[in-house]
């Protein structure tokens, strides 16, 4: 069945690195949009990043503009969100999604940003 | 940006009752560009409404999504137990996409 399957989570201090990976399954990978969305505790959902089906182009939100990068490798059908300079209000639960509008979200990884 | 408004903040609703939620852009948008999603405590957000009126594979028609411009409203016919959740409007017209604030949907 058509998956996404987030990984790469986790707790790091501010200032630091991660990089948070998106397995999909079920559907042709190479022919679809990609997205990044979070959400952050006690707050609504907010679009992160995107990117277009072959990788020509990207898409961020203002709030993480230079710092993130998203990537794809469609031989792999896995999706990427590299995030530098990470600040406490990185502070989120990302979510994976599929094309827009976001028909295909995955379960969600944390990410928390700490000293 | 264009930012979306969404009112009311909580909607407090007997099951069977209709819900009606609105969503208010900062700047005319085309309908085709509209979309509404829902969030279960501990679930991913779900695709309820495309181009402000289409529904989604899967969704049953007593979702129903209507406006144009500024104005958009999300109309749940008859609420069921399943449908207490948070609502989301978003935009999909460009970059950068946004979100709404929210509706949360609870029972009364």
């Amino acid at each position: 069945q058509v998956q996404l399957v987030e990984s790469g989570g986790g707790v790091v201090q501010p200032g630091r690195s991660l990089r948070l990976s998106c397995a999909a399954s079920g559907f042709p990978f190479t022919s679809y949009t990609m997205h990044w969305v979070r959400r952050a505790p006690g707050k609504g959902l907010e679009w992160v990043a995107l990117i277009l089906y072959d990788g020509s182009n990207e898409y961020y939100a203002d709030s993480v503009k230079g710092r993130f990068t998203i990537s794809r490798d469609n031989s792999k059908n896995t999706l990427y969100l590299q995030m530098n300079s990470l600040r406490t209000e990185d502070t989120a639960l990302y979510y994976c999604v599929r094309h827009t509008p976001m028909d295909v979200w995955g379960q969600g990884i944390t990410v928390t940003v700490s000293s | 940006e264009i930012v979306l408004t969404q009112s009311p903040g909580t909607l407090s609703v007997s099951p069977g009752e209709r819900a009606t939620l609105s969503c208010r852009a900062s700047q005319s948008l085309s309908s085709t560009s509209l979309a509404w999603y829902h969030q279960k405590p501990g679930q991913a957000p779900r695709l309820l409404i495309y181009g402000a009126s289409s529904r989604a594979t899967g969704i049953p028609d007593r979702f129903s999504g209507s406006g144009s411009g500024t104005d958009f409203t999300l109309t749940i016919s008859r609420l069921e137990p399943e449908d207490f959740a948070v609502y989301y409007c978003q935009h999909y017209a460009g970059s950068p996409l946004t979100f709404g604030g929210g509706t949360k949907v609870e029972i009364k």
